[in-house]
């Protein structure tokens, strides 16, 4: 389709447990942002990038999160050693250009037991 | 930290009735944005208005944006069931390219 696609759209893991959730951009589109939403809550920035470059990383919560985007399309989100405050839904949206309107993908709920 | 604050929290009304939401925000913004959310689904994106911009229209929609006072609305008019979702504003501001969102507005239209 042409939409942005995130992959897995349910992940259950094991505390202590790596995840890597994937965002697949709309075709062209400059701009790709990672938030994370809580129930009942909007959605808090985590970080962004303009191509490859990222360019705001001031929302990842610690380091045992990152995230790349290596060609410029495709985007990993990894959280290493899972805790269980972890588990949200993660929401992946793409721009043509900054400061403009987002398109976001059905997200990936991560759990964590 | 979010920056849009909406109100009310939830609204509850009858299909054929307007609803109104607001948006208040503390810093001087670049763009505004206004998203609907249908039972924890992906963001749709409604209106984007910017800071030198006072008012725009999207079929039934109507955003105000008045930045003496830092606050948005937005009116749907003639609601439909369909209406029911959750309604997000967004801002950006300064050189950063990043909107942050609000806790949003429940919104309830019933048949």
């Amino acid at each position: 389709g042409a939409g942005v696609s995130q992959s897995p759209r349910y992940k259950v893991t094991k505390r202590g447990q790596d995840v890597a959730l994937r965002c697949d951009p709309i075709s062209g589109h400059v701009s790709l942002y990672w938030y994370r939403q809580a129930l009942g809550q909007g959605p808090e920035f985590l970080t962004y990038f303009n191509y490859e470059a990222q360019q705001d990383k001031s929302g990842l919560p610690n380091d045992r999160f990152s995230a790349e985007r290596p060609e410029g399309s495709i985007s990993t989100l990894t959280i290493q050693r899972t805790e269980q405050r972890d588990s949200a839904m993660y929401r992946c949206a793409s721009s043509p250009v900054g400061a403009g309107e987002l398109f976001f993908g059905e997200g990936s709920r991560l759990t964590v037991l | 930290s979010q920056q849009g604050e909406e109100d009310p929290q939830a609204l509850s009304i009858q299909e054929g009735e307007n609803a109104t939401m607001n948006c208040s925000y503390k810093t001087s913004i670049n763009n505004l944005q206004w998203y609907r959310q249908n039972s924890g689904r992906g963001l749709v994106h409604l209106i984007l208005i910017r800071s030198n911009e006072r008012e725009k229209h999207s079929g039934r929609l109507r955003v105000t944006l008045d930045t003496s006072k830092k606050s948005s609305s937005l009116l749907i008019t003639a609601s439909r069931a369909a209406d029911t979702a959750s309604y997000f504003c967004a801002t950006d501001s300064g050189g950063s390219y990043i909107p942050t969102f609000g806790r949003g507005t429940s919104l309830i239209v019933h048949p």
